[in-house]
């Protein structure tokens, strides 16, 4: 079956420490998108990806990375410069690198915790 | 994008109806409305979308008023499982950006 798959569920980081989140799909969706979520809060975009090469900052893309060198694959890297990067990250792709509004897939989520 | 306004909680009883409504008095007219919804430590799941007439699919109905600046999502028979928070996002079709999700209405359906 198709969809999108995120690892860890859990990651414990140290704090002054960078960290990988993974996110692979076989949608063949083109668009991909990192969300991150606070308890009680809804989602703020960091980081989107409509075509592979490419990608765009969010409204919080501080302190965070990505890359898109596949289609299949956009990995978030959380630096050290993340001030509070303890929270919930969603990864998500979309249809077609033109962004309809519907037909977004998640994945199920990583909760990074910094210790 | 035009600005969304929705409660921030909502009771339902298993069996009943669930009407969700959503303000969106800024709305443009190229601008959709959607409704997505997430369960609790899940990802956000697609529900419906709709311009400006009513539609329905398996999972749920929109109603979009005539001059379009509100909607209702109903869940005609909420169960248990229904119990998520339920996002109303307004947006033109096909953007440059990325969906952005507000805080929701968290519905809690009871049995």
């Amino acid at each position: 079956d198709g969809g999108i798959t995120q690892s860890p569920k859990y990651l414990f980081r140290k704090e002054g420490q960078n960290v990988t989140l993974s996110c692979e799909q076989n949608l063949n969706h083109d668009a991909m998108y990192w969300y991150r979520q606070d308890p009680g809060q809804g989602l703020r975009l960091i980081y989107y990806s409509q075509i592979v090469n490419d990608f765009q900052k969010g409204d919080i893309a501080e302190g965070y990375s990505v890359s898109r060198e596949k289609k299949e694959s956009f990995p978030l890297t959380v630096t050290s410069a993340q001030k509070n990067p303890t929270a919930f990250y969603l990864c998500a792709s979309s249809i077609s690198g033109r962004n309809r509004g519907y037909g977004y897939t998640f994945g199920s989520g990583t909760r990074l915790t910094v210790v | 994008d035009a600005k969304t306004t929705q409660p921030p909680s909502m009771d339902c009883a298993e069996g009943r109806a669930a009407n969700l409504p959503c303000n969106h008095s800024t709305i443009s007219g190229n601008e959709y409305v959607y409704w997505y919804r997430q369960i609790h430590s899940q990802g956000p799941q697609y529900i419906i979308h709709g311009l400006k007439n009513n539609e329905t699919n398996e999972m749920a109905s929109l109603i979009i008023t005539e001059d379009r600046k509100s909607s209702t999502l109903i869940l005609p028979h909420a169960t248990l499982r229904d119990t998520a928070v339920y996002y109303c996002i307004v947006r033109v079709h096909q953007a440059g950006t990325a969906l952005i999700f507000g805080k929701g209405t968290t519905l809690s359906v009871s049995s």
